[in-house]
């Protein structure tokens, strides 16, 4: 079946420092594939998303390339800051298998000025 | 922005009872999910409703939950009889109008303990 897979955290850095947080995925069909991001206290947001291969998604510094030919979406940003520090969340969809959202585990950041 | 409403927003019930978790997805959205996360857990599906029916749902939407729509707005999970392990953040999240609007836009979640 369809699943996420993403590195374990936390994950801690200083400010300005270089961010990748690892999602490897593995589907049946051509799944889209998202970024959520969950700040202290709230709920899920999305970050970005990438619906086919060799798609970028970005938003807020956030990158993060759909490589198909190693089934993977992992999340960087060049330069974090105090306020990224959040639990990022892995997730794909397969209209193929439905329409839930499957999600990795989640990984803890924690930024430190 | 329109954004989803879940309410409340922490619930503490005794084993046995019923809840009822409540969520006011963005108006023109059609399909509508819940989701759970167990402390320190995965994000988990647990069921999607579209056309007023179930569409989809995970092998943990057993017979103790249940799902309506009972107007036009709301969106309702029930869990008739909790049990201990029910204790998780619910998520209710609601997607677009078409089928090909495929980003879900969640609540920001009730907390349930269950005693």
């Amino acid at each position: 079946g369809n699943s996420v897979t993403q590195m374990e955290g936390p994950v801690t850095l200083s400010e300005e420092a270089f961010l990748t947080i690892n999602c490897t995925y593995t589907a049946t069909g051509y799944p889209s594939l998202f970024w959520y991001v969950q700040y202290p206290g709230e709920g899920l947001q999305l970050l970005l998303k990438a619906t086919k291969a060799d798609d970028k998604g970005s938003n807020k510094g956030f990158e993060a390339t759909y490589r198909k030919e190693t089934t993977s979406f992992h999340l960087e940003k060049g330069s974090v800051q105090v306020s990224d520090s959040a639990v990022y969340f892995c997730a794909l969809s397969d209209q193929e298998a439905g329409t839930a959202l499957i999600f990795g585990k989640g990984t803890t950041l924690s930024v430190s000025s | 922005e329109p954004e989803v409403t879940q309410t409340p927003s922490h619930q503490v019930t005794q084993m046995g009872q019923e809840v009822i978790l409540r969520c006011v997805p963005i108006s023109n959205h059609l399909y509508f999910y819940w989701y759970r996360q167990i402390l320190g857990q995965k994000v988990e599906f647990l069921v999607s409703f579209y056309n007023n029916e179930i569409s989809e749902k995970s092998e943990i939407f057993d017979d103790q939950f249940s799902v309506e729509r009972p107007d036009g707005s709301n969106f309702t999970l029930k869990i008739r009889s909790t049990k201990l392990e029910d204790s998780a953040m619910y998520f209710c999240a609601s997607r677009g109008s078409t089928q090909y609007q495929e980003t879900q836009y969640f609540g920001p979640g009730t907390r349930l303990l269950v005693l």
